[in-house]
């Protein structure tokens, strides 16, 4: 089956830093690729449609100078965590759809962010 | 916004036993898909059922659709273990986005 990697799977950073985390598709070419941020025991909000060569789409709500997205190529896209506070701290997870029926979405193994 | 609401939102059954989840949703919908999630990893498919199809399975699985209800259950048949995890369904309406429900979290004690 497809494979996504997601790297780091766990970060923990101080306030004020930037992180940045990559989504990469290693099987296949991910034209789109999905953002995902995930508090505990809670499911997973949509941030943002990533879009090689274009820019994201972000969901209602979601700063997009604070997370930014680059989808530079087919198989790479990467969310960067801009000045992070605390209230960053979450779990990020990234998808991407393979083919182009998008009926099927493969996901990263996620990335733990912890801003002290 | 968040369209699926599961439940129930936890679940704790004995190894052998059946597990049911229930999923409902607000708006039209293409397909329905169920996803599984160990904790602290990413999700991983395990079913899709279209909107002009009743029931699926696969495995152990075993999923319903009725779109007159807006609701959709999963069953996983003589539990195992193995199966603790959290458990997603989504829908997708039209775009590529899905949105995911609020997830039952399945304890199969051994």
């Amino acid at each position: 089956g497809a494979v996504v990697s997601q790297h780091p799977s766990r970060v923990i950073c101080k306030s004020g830093t930037s992180v940045k985390i990559e989504c990469r598709s290693l099987d296949f070419q991910a034209t789109t690729m999905f953002w995902y941020r995930q508090f505990p025991k809670k499911s997973l909000m949509l941030m943002a449609t990533s879009n090689e060569g274009s820019k994201a789409t972000y969901e209602q709500g979601v700063e997009k100078d604070k997370f930014l997205i680059n989808h530079a190529s087919l198989t790479l896209s990467t969310l960067t965590v801009t000045s992070a506070h605390p209230e960053d701290s979450s779990f990020y997870i990234c998808s991407a759809p393979r083919g182009d029926s998008y009926e099927k979405l493969f996901f990263g193994s996620g990335t733990q962010l912890s801003v002290l | 916004s968040q369209q699926g609401e599961e439940d129930p939102q936890a679940l704790s059954i004995q190894e052998g036993e059946n597990a049911t989840m229930n999923c409902s949703y607000k708006t039209s919908i293409n397909n329905l898909q169920w996803y599984r999630q160990n904790s602290g990893r990413g999700l991983v498919h395990l079913i899709l059922i279209r909107s002009n199809e009743r029931e699926k399975h696969s495995g152990r699985l075993r999923v319903t659709l009725d779109t007159s209800k807006k609701s959709s259950s999963l069953l996983i048949t003589a539990s195992r273990a193995a199966d603790t995890a959290s458990y997603f369904c989504a829908t997708a309406s039209g775009t590529y986005k899905y949105i995911f429900g609020t997830g039952t979290r399945l304890k199969v004690l051994a």
